[in-house]
């Protein structure tokens, strides 16, 4: 199974900040990966898929890019609303898996 | 518009099965696969596998090969996720999600308690 590693797992900023977050595969996945953004209680929303499309409706803030094993997340500049839990997942073949989650908090 | 909305909440005891189902409607439901996705409490997210809503097909991560079953009724247009021998590991809340690899649209969760 290919393996997803992000990292930092937790990343302390304040509103305003640029915020990377960054995700790297095991095997070569060429650009099949997603990043959702997951807040406590709540099911995950997509925020990216094949490495950097926007999915419709998230705020251009967000951004990705990446290809074959190394990825990034990134928010321009961290709004209240951006604090929660991100996951990368890579959808290459047909066994997939998520990252372990990098958690956004308050500095 | 799209909408997963899943079975509720179960309490099993160590070695019995669950089944949780997940209705889906706002879309063409053979056009899209589904994915079902666990987390155990503070834990992060894991996915046990995916069913081809169009042919039945099925995708098992390695870990629940042979203790997991994922059908579809398209009758229903309902996916469903069935897990057998269970112990408290598998305390979780279960999530099934739309999608063919990335997953755009998820149900609100079911939480399944393994407890004696």
């Amino acid at each position: 199974d290919i393996q997803m590693t992000q990292s930092p797992s937790t990343l302390s900023a304040s509103v305003g900040d640029r915020v990377t977050i960054t995700c790297r595969a095991s095997q070569y996945i060429s650009a099949w990966l997603a990043w959702y953004q997951q807040k406590p209680g709540k099911a995950p929303k997509l925020l990216i898929h094949q490495a950097s499309r926007l999915e419709s409706g998230v705020p251009s803030r967000f951004s990705g890019s990446g290809s074959g094993t190394e990825f990034t997340l990134t928010i321009s500049s961290l709004q209240p609303d951006d604090f929660a839990t991100y996951y990368c997942q890579h959808y290459n073949g047909y066994l997939w898996t998520f990252g372990q989650g990098t958690k956004v908090e308050v500095k | 518009q799209v909408q997963l909305v899943q079975s509720g909440a179960e309490v099993e005891k160590p070695g019995a099965s669950v089944k949780v189902s997940c209705k889906a409607s706002g879309y063409t439901f053979g056009s899209y696969g589904v994915s079902w996705v666990r987390q155990a409490p503070g834990q992060g997210l894991e996915w046990m596998g995916w069913i081809s809503a169009y042919n039945g097909n099925t995708n098992y991560a390695q870990k629940f090969q042979g203790r997991v079953t994922m059908t579809t009724d398209t009758s229903t247009t309902t996916a469903y996720m069935e897990l057998r021998s269970l112990t408290s590991d598998d305390t979780a809340v279960y999530y099934c999600a739309r999608g063919n690899g990335h997953h755009d649209y998820w149900g609100q969760g079911t939480l399944v308690t393994v407890s004696s």
